[in-house]
């Protein structure tokens, strides 16, 4: 597979309930993010890896729990999350250091019940 | 705070018909700036970037937009539009902090296009 990668593609979850989201890049990078977009809002950066480093935590609530095991995955980590969590999750990826083009995956839509 | 602005919500437009999408967005040092587009049922996908140099830059598909400092503007124009062309349009800015390892992306909330054949 080329690009970004992200699984599932749709999830639908209880509130009680914990998950995961994963993304993958196969395009060298080393700066992955997190982005949530939901209707009507710009996207919002959740979180940023640089280097397998979390570099920036967008106040985030702790529900949500991110993890770069390699520069090439990304997780997201989902448990107790609330109804208005229901988004579209986009990862990305671009080079670090640099200014340089984010490249997105096709993000997983997430439903919360 | 930095911000992005993208004038309209949702423009309606007949097929040939001219396009001009504004950005603009509140930051005085030094930016690089970007438009996505997102297809009906597809992901986020690069139309163009500015990053320095010729101010007036072309992207994929006809595209092409204008930096202005002075107005602190990059907006997206197209001279004919295309029923293909119905999209969401996201003009997105990276604002450079100088030495950190990321690029933190700031994006407007988009521009719907609906093109009429």
């Amino acid at each position: 597979e080329t690009g970004v990668t992200q699984t599932p593609r749709h999830l639908v979850m209880g509130m009680t309930n914990k998950k995961s989201l994963k993304c993958e890049q196969h395009l060298g990078h080393n700066a992955m993010y997190w982005y949530k977009q939901s209707a009507k809002k710009p996207l919002e950066l959740m979180f940023v890896y640089s280097l397998e480093e979390r570099v920036e935590n967008n106040s985030v609530p702790s529900r949500f729990s991110p993890e770069c095991p390699n520069s090439s995955h990304l997780f997201l980590h989902l448990h107790t999350l609330q109804p208005e969590d229901s988004a579209l999750y986009l990862c990305a990826s671009s080079q670090a250091f640099t200014p340089d083009t984010q490249y997105f995956g096709p993000g997983t839509r997430l439903t919360v019940l | 705070a930095q911000s992005v602005s993208q004038h309209n919500h949702h423009v309606i437009l007949s097929e040939a018909a001219s396009l001009e999408l504004g950005c603009n967005y509140s930051y005085g040092g030094t930016v690089n700036l970007f438009w996505y587009v997102q297809y009906p049922g597809q992901h986020l996908q690069l139309l163009l970037k500015y990053f320095s140099g010729d101010p007036l830059v072309k992207g994929i598909k006809g595209f092409e937009a204008e930096f202005i400092k002075s107005k602190f503007s990059f907006n997206l124009r197209k001279p004919s539009v295309q029923w293909s062309d119905t999209a969401e349009y996201f003009c997105a800015v990276l604002f450079n902090a100088g030495g950190t390892s990321y690029g933190k992306l700031t994006f407007g909330q988009g521009t719907i296009l609906t093109v009429h054949p």
